[in-house]
C-alpha cells in the first residue's frame, strides 16, 4: 500500500499569499497518477489536479500541480477568499487507492 | 451535466446489514466508479472500486470479505452491499466517477451518512 503523507497540516495564510502544500509518498507514484481534491464544510470533495499536473474542467490557473516519483506539490498562486479548505491528495496508480491525511488552509 | 445522488444511508445496528445506491445521470455510465467514505471529522478514505463492465473490483482491507461492490448499468446505478458492519464503519459514504483519462475520481455524489450504532 503506497502511503501518502500531507505536509504541513494546517497552513495559517492571508488572502493574496501563495500557498505550497506538500504530498510524499512511501512509493514511487507511477505515471504520476497523482490527484489532488478540495473539500470545504459540508460539501463532497472537488477535483482540482490530475496526472500530477493536469488542471480539472473549470478549475482557475491559480491552482497548479508538480511533481514525481514520490514528491508532488499543489500551489496556489494567490489565495481566494473561497480556497479556504482541505485539500486531499491521493494515488491512483496501484491498489488500495489512498489518500493523505490532508492539508487544511486556514485564514491568518 | 453530470449527477451522482447517494441513498441507503441510515442508523444500524452492529452486525446488521445496509445496501447504498448511487444513481448516475448526464453523461454515459461507462467509467469505473468508487465508493469513497470520510468518518466524521475526519479525512478521506478510499473504499472500493468497480470496472466499467463490473467485472473487476477492489477494496481496502478494511472492508473485504464485508462489504460487495457492483452496479447495474442497465439503470445507471451504483451499489454498495455492506455487511456485518462496525461501528468504525461510521462515515459519510461519496460514490465518484473515475475521470476519462485515469483513475482519479472526477466527479463525486453529495455523500450519504452511515451510523452504526447499538
Amino acid at each position: 500500500e503506497i502511503v501518502l503523507t500531507q505536509s504541513p497540516g494546517t497552513l495559517s495564510l492571508s488572502p493574496g499569499e501563495r500557498a505550497t502544500l506538500s504530498c510524499r509518498a512511501s512509493q514511487t507514484v507511477t505515471s504520476a497518477y497523482l490527484a489532488w481534491y478540495q473539500q470545504k464544510p459540508g460539501q463532497a470533495p472537488r477535483l482540482l489536479i490530475y496526472g500530477a499536473s493536469s488542471r480539472a474542467t473549470g478549475i482557475p490557473d491559480r491552482f497548479s500541480g508538480s511533481g514525481s516519483r514520490t514528491d508532488f506539490t499543489l500551489t496556489i498562486s494567490r489565495l481566494e477568499p473561497e480556497d479556504f479548505a482541505v485539500y486531499y491528495c491521493q494515488q491512483y496508480s496501484s491498489s488500495p487507492r489512498t489518500f493523505g491525511q490532508g492539508t487544511k488552509v486556514a485564514i491568518k | 451535466q453530470v449527477h451522482l445522488v447517494e441513498s441507503g444511508g441510515g442508523v444500524v445496528q452492529p452486525g446488521r446489514s445496509l445496501t447504498l445506491s448511487c444513481a448516475a445521470s448526464g453523461f454515459t455510465f461507462s467509467n469505473a466508479m468508487h465508493w469513497v467514505r470520510q468518518a466524521p471529522g475526519k479525512g478521506l478514505e478510499w473504499v472500493t472500486v468497480v470496472s466499467s463492465d463490473g467485472r473487476n473490483k477492489y477494496y481496502t482491507d478494511s472492508v473485504k470479505g464485508r462489504f460487495t461492490i457492483s452496479r447495474d448499468n442497465s439503470k445507471n446505478t451504483l451499489y454498495l452491499e455492506m455487511n456485518s458492519l462496525r461501528p468504525e464503519d461510521t462515515a459519510i459514504y461519496y460514490c465518484a466517477r473515475a475521470g476519462e483519462y485515469g483513475d482519479y475520481l472526477a466527479h463525486w455524489g453529495q455523500g450519504t451518512l452511515v451510523t452504526v450504532s447499538s
